[in-house]
């Protein structure tokens, strides 16, 4: 079965401070990746998508076939970055009706 | 502003109670989600619906149940709660042929089985 691994459950960092959200994913055909954020009170919101290869509030993240990986990335940590982080993969096509399925998210805290 | 509501923020439920969480969205969208969110486990798929009448399990469908009489509406029931099942219910909406992208989530129901 496809699984999304995020291996912290919390990220502290400094104002300033370079982020980095870890994400593996185990499944060999070409994966559909995701980032979703909820920040306090709010929402599950989509952050970005591999496939556009944009840049969302300073976020960057790119996708590693040879590591199965889908690192979440920021130069400069904001305190208003602060939140709940979600990664996530598009269940195949061949396997059926397409599902998200979600790691077990990383908080992220930003201290001034 | 397309909205998916879920009608309860919070709600306080006894052990081997009938519980009905109810979630509508006003944006046409044939595909309707229920996930549960837990620390540690993240969010789990408890059912689906793709359009009005169907329902699919999910990974977690062991103690709920789900209806999907109209196409705005899906109810997620829990047929004697338990407090096992204490933790936030996520609704979620798309429309086919938007992908991923398509995915509109309500704020939560957070339900405490006592």
């Amino acid at each position: 079965a496809q699984r999304v691994t995020q291996p912290e459950k919390l990220l502290s960092v400094f104002k300033g401070a370079p982020v980095e959200l870890k994400c593996n994913y185990s499944y060999s055909g070409s994966p559909e990746l995701f980032w979703y954020v909820q920040y306090s009170r709010q929402r599950l919101q989509l952050l970005l998508r591999h496939i556009s290869r944009e840049s969302i509030k300073g976020f960057t993240a790119d996708l590693n076939k040879g590591e199965t990986s889908f690192h979440l990335k920021k130069p400069f940590a904001q305190e208003e970055d602060s939140a709940m982080y979600y990664c996530a993969n598009l269940s195949p096509l061949n396997t059926g009706f397409q599902k998200l399925v979600f790691g077990t998210g990383t908080r992220l805290l930003v201290s001034p | 502003d397309v909205k998916v509501t879920q009608s309860s923020r919070y709600l306080v439920k006894r052990t081997g109670e009938k519980v009905f969480l109810e979630c509508v969205q006003d944006m046409d969208h044939e595909n309707m989600f229920w996930y549960r969110q837990d620390p540690g486990l993240g969010l789990r798929l408890i059912y689906f619906s793709y359009d009005v009448k169907m329902k699919e399990k999910g990974d977690i469908p062991e103690g709920y149940s789900v209806s999907r009489e109209k196409k705005e509406r899906f109810s997620l029931i829990l047929e004697s709660a338990s407090t096992n099942q204490t933790s936030m219910y996520l609704c979620a909406s798309r429309t086919r042929g938007q992908g991923v992208v398509g995915y509109t989530f309500g704020s939560g129901t957070r339900l405490t089985v006592v």
